[in-house]
């Protein structure tokens, strides 16, 4: 247990669905962040949230919207997704951004796009 | 462009000593990281590098030489439970966190 967790663990869905993953830390951070993994591939940072406000937006379509209402939770909202957007989708949290700081992440949600 | 290079897979014997290597090419230098990332689970925080040399903590040492941009992990008295992925990730000027693709290290008994 890293102390932030992550829901669904599990997702399928079609490409006109819309569906969210929803992570939480239980650590007292205040950075947030979304990745993507693919199978042999570095993982892909996608959002940086630091005290609720977005940091980082790295070039990520517009299908994928996050949400982060406070500094515990974070989601992430999907929507027409395509099949290549099928991955792992891991959150992490900090205690700021910056310098040293260790993140912490949650189990991923493993997402498939059919 | 920024680069982290490290092997895609290793094998290793239970008991014995395995080095892990990362190379990389950033725009600046804030430290390395090591992660490790079981199947189906998330990665945990191994250890950080800033200064040149070895870090020692229990069976995992980790060493860095910014000068060669160049890291090594290195596992020793290998258990069963060290087969993972082992990721390298370096925090570059900007405190991005640059990330390598990882090695799938496996143990045989």
């Amino acid at each position: 247990e890293t102390g932030v967790t992550q829901t669904p663990r599990h997702l399928v869905m079609g490409m006109t669905n819309k569906k969210s993953l929803k992570c939480e830390q239980h650590l007292g951070h205040n950075a947030m962040y979304w990745y993507k993994q693919s199978a042999k591939k570095p993982l892909e940072l996608m959002f940086v949230y630091n005290f609720k406000e977005q940091t980082e937006n790295n070039s990520v379509p517009s299908r994928f919207s996050p949400e982060c209402p406070n500094s515990s939770h974070l989601f992430l909202h999907l929507h027409t997704l395509q099949p290549e957007d099928s991955a792992l989708y891991l959150c992490a949290s900090s205690q700021g951004t910056g310098n040293y700081n260790e993140q912490f992440f949650g189990p991923g949600t493993r997402l498939t796009v059919l | 462009g920024q680069n982290i290079d490290q092997p895609t897979e290793m094998t290793a014997t239970e008991g014995a000593i395995v080095q892990i290597n990362c190379t990389y090419q950033t725009s600046g230098f804030n430290g390395l990281f090591w992660y490790q990332q079981h199947a189906g689970e998330a990665p945990t925080f191994l250890s950080y590098n800033v200064l040149d040399g070895l870090e020692e903590k229990g069976r995992f040492s980790s060493f860095l030489s910014r000068s060669k941009g160049y890291s090594y992990l290195l596992l020793k008295e290998l258990q069963m439970k060290d087969s993972a992925s082992y990721l390298c990730a370096v925090l570059d000027s900007n405190y991005q966190l640059i990330w390598g693709a990882g090695t799938k290290l496996i143990i045989k008994p």
